[in-house]
């Protein structure tokens, strides 16, 4: 079945440094590929997504491509802040929304200090 | 934009009692939601499937007269966690579908803890 491998946390980094959190996928077919993010006390939010091959996601400074041939999607940014601090979750879907099941990694999670 | 609440946020209860756990779509129409349970270190896993008005649909090895699910409008649908026991300990969280718009917003999450 499908399964997504997320590198495990905690990770805590200094503001400004770089940030990567790996992903992998097995997945059956073309899946959409999403990261997601909490923050604390709050739901799982969308932070960016991939529907096919090659493509790029990208928001609040957070990028994440698509490579299928090597089943990953690593969440990168350039400069970390200390609101970047939450659990980030790497997720797969037959859905470009996902609005059907979604198969999610352990979570990240992420503190900044200043 | 579109919010998803979900109560309580953390529970303590007895062995042999049942919990309910709500998850409403606050100003959107939820047709779908899912719940997910999360153990500590491990992925989020889906539990069940959920559309308004019908049978949910349940996850191989989850007992469906244990976590038992109704979605009785478009805005509302609960969870509840039959004669809980302790491995019932857990992080559920709930999603919804705003098929209308294109997206898929979670609640916050209940953390249960069974003594």
């Amino acid at each position: 079945g499908d399964s997504v491998t997320q590198m495990e946390g905690p990770v805590t980094l200094s503001e400004e440094a770089f940030l990567t959190i790996n992903c992998t996928y097995t997945a059956t077919g073309y899946p959409s590929l999403f990261w997601y993010v909490q923050y604390p006390g709050e739901g799982l939010q969308l932070l960016l997504k991939a529907t096919k091959a090659d493509d790029k996601g990208s928001n609040k400074g957070f990028e994440a491509t698509y490579r299928k041939e090597t089943t990953s999607f690593h969440l990168e940014k350039g400069s970390v802040q200390v609101s970047d601090s939450a659990v980030y979750f790497c997720a797969l879907s037959s859905s470009n929304f996902g609005n059907e099941k979604l198969t999610f990694g352990t979570g990240t999670r992420l503190t900044i200090i200043p | 934009g579109a919010v998803v609440s979900q109560h309580p946020s953390r529970v303590i209860c007895k062995s042999g009692t049942s919990v309910k756990i709500e998850c409403r779509s606050l100003d959107f129409q939820a047709t779908t939601m899912f719940w997910y349970r999360q153990f500590p270190k491990q992925s989020l896993m889906l539990m069940a499937t959920s559309n308004e008005g019908s049978k949910a649909t349940y996850e191989q090895g989850v007992e469906k007269d244990k976590f038992l699910i109704n979605h009785a409008s478009l805005t509302l649908s609960t969870l509840t966690v039959t004669s809980a026991h302790p491995e019932d300990s857990s992080f559920y969280i709930c999603s919804a579908s705003d098929s209308l718009n294109e997206k898929l917003f979670f609640g916050s999450g209940t953390q249960l803890s069974v003594l």
